[in-house]
């Protein structure tokens, strides 16, 4: 099976900006969770979608949002983008909520 | 809300050495744990988890764990250690007491170094 993948990899944007990130899980997974890794926070839970829907949400500002569609695929944005969003942002996938999660290579994203 | 320590945020070992690595949550009750790997250039794999059953869990490339309810410590080992292991390792639980409800959540990593 093909494993988790993000795109883009990489990205730069500007303070203010908005952006979107996009997660493809592994087939048949339902699940997809998303993590911000920074040096001083380490891995930190965004949220969940199942079956569409938000399930569960992480301690993040509003401005971190995101949706999934009925093929499972996933995308986050965050609007408003701060220099403190520069982060290594990852998705994983698991089968069932909650449950054993696999990690796609993230997207790295950078702002000035 | 679940919280995870890890001991030792830097390690340094020769090869063949014997590896052990702390791993201690904060809140019992039902949890599942996991080891994960992040190899340099590469993304999070998982080397072991533990549902339950026998907390003794064998992992890939020879690593092994053990869950202690008793002491909230799910600590990772490897007999003897290659210069393949050097990586970022972290323990995540999930589970507590908003159940699945935050995730994962991770310990800050231990950054693993074997030297030839």
């Amino acid at each position: 099976k093909a494993g988790v993948t993000q795109t883009p990899r990489y990205l730069i944007k500007t303070r203010g900006q908005q952006v979107t990130l996009s997660c493809s899980p592994i087939s048949g997974h339902r699940s997809v969770s998303w993590y911000q890794q920074t040096p001083g926070q380490g891995l930190q839970f965004l949220f969940e979608y199942f079956s569409e829907t938000q399930r569960n949400k992480g301690n993040f500002p509003g401005r971190f949002s995101g949706r999934q569609f009925s093929n499972s695929r996933s995308e986050m944005n965050v609007s408003t983008l701060e220099l403190g969003d520069s982060a290594l942002y990852l998705c994983a996938s698991s089968f069932g909520l909650a449950g054993l999660q696999f990690f796609g290579p993230g997207t790295r994203l950078t702002v000035l | 809300a679940q919280s995870v320590s890890q001991h030792n945020h830097h390690v340094i070992l020769s090869e063949a050495a014997s590896l052990e690595l702390g791993c201690n949550y904060s809140y019992g009750g039902t949890v599942n744990l996991f080891w994960y790997v992040q190899y340099p250039g590469q993304h999070l794999q998982l080397l072991l988890k533990y549902f339950s059953g026998d907390p003794l869990v064998k992992g890939i490339k020879g690593f092994e764990a053990e869950f202690i309810k008793s002491k909230f410590s799910f600590n990772l080992r490897k007999p003897s250690v290659q210069w393949s292991d050097t990586a970022e390792y972290f323990c995540a639980v999930i589970g507590g007491p908003g159940g699945g409800a935050d995730g994962l959540t991770f310990g800050k990593g231990t950054h693993l170094i074997i030297q030839p």
